[in-house]
C-alpha cells in the first residue's frame, strides 16, 4: 500500500519566480492538506482540498493557491516567491467520513530554497 | 482560535530513562482531535496517536503512553525505558471538526528529544 508521495524532493528557485509542488495521496484517501514548515518550527496549515475544492484555508496570502484533481492528487502553487517562502512543504492525506480514517498521514515533503 | 503549546523546546536524557513530553492546548470547539507526530531527521512526520475529545481514556502502546486530561487541557506523552532510536522532534497537534470533516491541524512548536547512549 503506497503512502503519500510528493515531488520534487528538493527545489531551488529565485525570488519572484513561481513554483508548483505535487502530492499523491495514500490509497483510499480523498482529502489533501498542505503545510509549510520553516526551520525549527512546527508545520503551519496552508489549505485543505476535498472534492476538488478548497475546503479550508489557513493564514496564508493569495500567492499560495492549489488544485485537486479527480484522482485526488493535488498541486500547491506559489507565485512571486519571497526569501521567506524557503521551507519544507508537507502534504498530508486523509479520508472524510469520521473516525480514524480522518487521521492525516504525511508525505516526505518538498524542500524549497528561494535565493 | 486554536493553540498548542509545547513548553519543552529540548529534552536530553540517558538511554533507559523515562521521559514525558508535555502538551497543552486551547480550543473553543466541543469536538476536536488531538495528535502526536514524530519527526526524525529525515523530515517525514510519522503519526503516533489520535485522541477524540470525548474519549479521555489513557492509552498505552508498548513503551509509549498518553495521558489526556480535558480538565487541564493537556495531552502528555510518556516514553518508558527510552532508546536512542526515540531521538526525534515530537509534535503535538490539534484539529477541530467542521462541515462534516476534520479541519487542518494546528501544531505546537515541537520538542526535540535527545536520547544519549
Amino acid at each position: 500500500d503506497a503512502g503519500v508521495t510528493q515531488s520534487p524532493t528538493h527545489l531551488i528557485k529565485t525570488r519572484g519566480q513561481q513554483v508548483t509542488l505535487r502530492c499523491s495521496p495514500k490509497s483510499g484517501h480523498d482529502t489533501v492538506s498542505w503545510y509549510q514548515q520553516a526551520l525549527g518550527q512546527g508545520p503551519q496549515f496552508i489549505f485543505q482540498y476535498y472534492e476538488e475544492e478548497e475546503r479550508q484555508r489557513g493564514n496564508f496570502p493569495d500567492r499560495f493557491s492549489g488544485h485537486q484533481f479527480p484522482n485526488y492528487s493535488s498541486e500547491l502553487n506559489v507565485n512571486a516567491l519571497l526569501l521567506g517562502d524557503s521551507a519544507l512543504y508537507l502534504c498530508a492525506s486523509s479520508q472524510q467520513g469520521g473516525g480514524h480514517q480522518e487521521t492525516q498521514y504525511f508525505g516526505p515533503g518538498t524542500r524549497l530554497l528561494v535565493l | 482560535a486554536q493553540k498548542v503549546t509545547q513548553a519543552q523546546t529540548e529534552i536530553s536524557v540517558v538511554e533507559k530513562e523515562d521521559v514525558t513530553l508535555d502538551c497543552v492546548y486551547e480550543t473553543r470547539d466541543t469536538t476536536y482531535y488531538l495528535f502526536w507526530y514524530k519527526q526524525p531527521p529525515s523530515g517525514e512526520l510519522v503519526f503516533l496517536i489520535r485522541r477524540n475529545s470525548f474519549d479521555e481514556q489513557n492509552e498505552i502502546s508498548g513503551r509509549y503512553s498518553w495521558n489526556f486530561q480535558k480538565s487541564t487541557s493537556s495531552f502528555n506523552f510518556t516514553i518508558t525505558a527510552s532508546q536512542v532510536v526515540d531521538s526525534a522532534v515530537y509534535f503535538c497537534a490539534l484539529s477541530g471538526y467542521s462541515g462534516g470533516g476534520a479541519d487542518g491541524l494546528t501544531f505546537g512548536k515541537g520538542t526535540h528529544l535527545i536520547i544519549q547512549p
